[in-house]
């Protein structure tokens, strides 16, 4: 089945600079794409959803980029600030047909310091 | 909308002792899904309903752990003698059925077994 990685694990950055999340994924039939927030005692917020026709998209100071080729998803978060400290999960949707499973990455914990 | 609505928010039960979680999607939104999330697994799917009907249940641990959706507007997880590893925030998300439709995800129901 699908299987996706997330680096890094944790990922501390100062207030004003980037951050950068990466997932890499196995399946190339996969087509949706997302990126979710999670802040303590919280659900998953999304943050992002990209279909794969899109190899870039810009949102309220975020951008993500899909690589089909190399089968690889990134957020870029310009400008942190302390109320972006949270766990960021990326997530790619089951292209099997019938099925709408999320396979997850394993999460990137950002802290963003004042 | 009051979004996805999970309770109990916490719930702490014996070893051995049952333990029922709710999960009331939003109106309209006919795709269910349990996923869990421990520090370990990370984020796992666990089972999923589409229009009440179950779909996949492949997350499923095969003894103890059961789902049913009665109607539109409730799901329920049952655990059976739970176990301590079955500690972990049991996440319920609907969304419409249509492939390109983003989840809505509750806040949990953090588990603990003592």
């Amino acid at each position: 089945g699908e299987q996706v990685e997330q680096r890094p694990p944790h990922l501390s950055v100062r207030e004003g600079d980037s951050a950068f999340i990466i997932c890499t994924y196995t399946d190339s039939a996969t087509a949706y794409f997302y990126w979710y927030k999670q802040e303590p005692g919280a659900g998953l917020q999304l943050l992002m959803s990209v279909f794969s026709n899109v190899d870039r998209k810009e949102e309220q100071g975020l951008t993500v980029l899909l690589n089909k080729k190399d089968k690889r998803l990134s957020l870029n978060l310009t400008a942190a600030h302390p109320g972006d400290s949270a766990v960021y999960f990326c997530a790619v949707r089951d292209p099997t047909g019938g099925n709408n499973k999320l396979t997850f990455g394993q999460g990137t914990v950002l802290s963003v310091i004042p | 909308n009051a979004g996805v609505i999970q309770t109990p928010r916490h719930k702490v039960t014996g070893k051995g002792q049952e333990a029922t979680l709710w999960c009331e999607p939003i109106s309209g939104h006919s795709a269910v899904f349990w996923y869990r999330q421990t520090i370990v697994q990370g984020l796992e799917f666990l089972t999923y309903f589409r229009n009440q009907a179950p779909i996949d249940d492949s997350g499923m641990p095969k003894e103890r752990f059961s789902a049913q959706m009665p109607n539109q507007s409730h799901s329920t997880l049952k655990i059976q003698s739970t176990q301590p590893q079955d500690s972990a925030v049991y996440l319920c998300a609907s969304s419409l059925v249509d492939r390109n439709s983003d989840y809505t995800f509750g806040s949990g129901t953090r588990l603990l077994v003592i």
